[in-house]
């Protein structure tokens, strides 16, 4: 069964200073892993995926995750925080199984960023 | 091009009432899923339709119910509602069925039972 275990309920960071948010994964197959970001009173904006590709996974708003499958981890990172970086961002991993379930997503509990001025 | 939309926005209900919301995919796009989100916690997965035919059900009881029409829209039903269906409920779609395809977000119905 697959799963994704966010270490930090809530990271602070001050603007421009780097972001990292931890993730690990669980999963019996090739995973295929995601950032999601959502601001409050709205949906989940897709950040970046992993789909075995590359290790080193660019997304949007400069950030970026690394998969290590050694360490069953998924971070994603950004050099410099900006304000606008505010908001709850999830892990997620999509289930791996053949039939009717194939694709649906597993989320973490989500971390909330704060970027302090 | 319009994202996923979702309607209504807001909705307040009394416990053992019915409700239904709607969906509308992104223009092409065939798979629609709905997701439940309790304040504080990660989306959980309630359905999956792609093709108009079920193809995921996550575990909810069957007061849940959903359908996806031609077009590809979806409504979601929930019967007899309780105090614990308050949540955000999200819908996705993609444009095929969601193996490996990233799923894109509506903003949600906020549901809120009294």
């Amino acid at each position: 069964a697959q799963s994704v275990t966010q270490l930090d309920s809530h990271v602070s960071v001050s603007e421009g200073t780097p972001v990292l948010l931890r993730c690990n994964y669980s999963s019996s197959y090739s995973p295929s892993l995601f950032w999601y970001v959502q601001h409050p009173n709205k949906g989940l904006q897709l950040l970046l995926k992993y789909t075995s590709a590359a290790t080193l996974v660019k997304g949007i708003n400069g950030f970026e995750a690394e998969f290590k499958k050694s360490e069953t981890s998924f971070h994603l990172t950004k050099p410099s925080a900006h304000m606008s970086d505010a908001a709850e961002y999830f892990c997620v991993v999509s289930v791996s199984s053949y039939g009717g379930s194939q694709g649906n997503l597993i989320f973490g509990k989500g971390t909330k960023l704060s970027v302090k001025p | 091009d319009a994202g996923v939309t979702q309607s209504p926005t807001h909705l307040i209900k009394t416990r053992g009432q019915q409700v239904t919301l709607r969906c509308s995919p992104i223009s092409g796009h065939k798979s629609v899923s709905w997701y439940q989100q309790v304040l504080g916690q990660g989306p959980q997965f309630i359905f999956q339709y792609y093709e108009k035919e079920e193809r995921g059900r996550g575990n909810f009881p069957d007061r849940f119910s959903a359908r996806q029409f031609p077009n590809y829209s979806s409504e979601l039903n929930v019967n007899a509602l309780l105090l614990g269906d308050s949540a955000l409920y999200l819908c996705a779609s993609s444009l095929g069925q969601p193996s490996n395809q990233p799923q894109h977000f509506g903003d949600g119905t906020r549901l809120s039972i009294l």
